[in-house]
């Protein structure tokens, strides 16, 4: 079945720089890719999704790449602030069933 | 965005006993899912639900466990009887259609099973 990794497990920054969190799948069927945030204690949030069909989508300060021939996905976050602290999910998931297959996730520390 | 509850948030309870939890999915949604994440690892899918019936489950979802949604009230997940390796979280989802569509978390339910 599909399996998803992240890389890095943690990453701590200071407040404005940007940070990459990098992602690769294994199932060429796999066709949608939606991220989540979920900080302490509280439920996983949908940030930004992407799908198979497309190269880059933007939204606000998050920039997420696709690239479809190497099965890897990279979520671009700039001018960070420490309300990003969170931990971020890639997921995928082909057309048919919608049960997402999840990495381990992204510890993301932002000092102020 | 749109909230999923679930009830209750922990539970405790002993080895062979029964479980259910509940979800209540966002108003207008018809596809639901349960994940279930053991401390420290990946959250993985168990099941997902539309139309009164699964459609498809992993093989986490053992013979033990079971879904249903009775006339649009909570969507729960039951385990019975209980065992050990069956503590977790366990997310419930919903969303619009399947797909490709934006599933909504609940908070989870934090069961322990002793």
């Amino acid at each position: 079945g599909e399996q998803v990794e992240q890389l890095p497990s943690s990453l701590i920054v200071q407040e404005g720089a940007s940070v990459l969190i990098n992602c690769s799948y294994t199932d060429s069927a796999s066709v949608y890719f939606p991220w989540y945030k979920q900080e302490p204690g509280k439920r996983l949030q949908f940030i930004i999704d992407i799908r198979s069909n497309m190269e880059r989508k933007q939204t606000q300060r998050l920039t997420l790449l696709f690239d479809k021939k190497t099965k890897h996905l990279s979520l671009h976050i700039t001018a960070t602030q420490p309300g990003d602290s969170a931990i971020y999910f890639c997921s995928a998931s082909n057309n048919a069933g919608a049960k997402l297959t999840f990495g381990g996730g992204t510890r993301l520390t932002v000092r102020p | 965005g749109p909230k999923v509850l679930q009830i209750p948030s922990h539970q405790i309870i002993d080895m062979g006993q029964m479980v259910t939890l509940n979800c209540d999915p966002v108003s207008n949604h018809l596809y639901f899912y349960w994940y279930k994440q053991i401390l420290g690892q990946q959250m993985e899918f168990l099941v997902n639900f539309y139309n009164g019936k699964v459609m498809e489950k992993s093989k986490l979802f053992k013979d033990q466990f079971s879904v249903e949604r009775p006339d649009g009230s909570y969507f729960t997940l039951k385990i019975q009887p209980t065992a050990l390796e069956d503590s977790a979280v366990y997310f419930c989802a919903s969303s619009v259609r399947g797909g490709q569509d934006t599933q909504y978390f609940g908070p989870g339910t934090r069961l322990l099973v002793l």
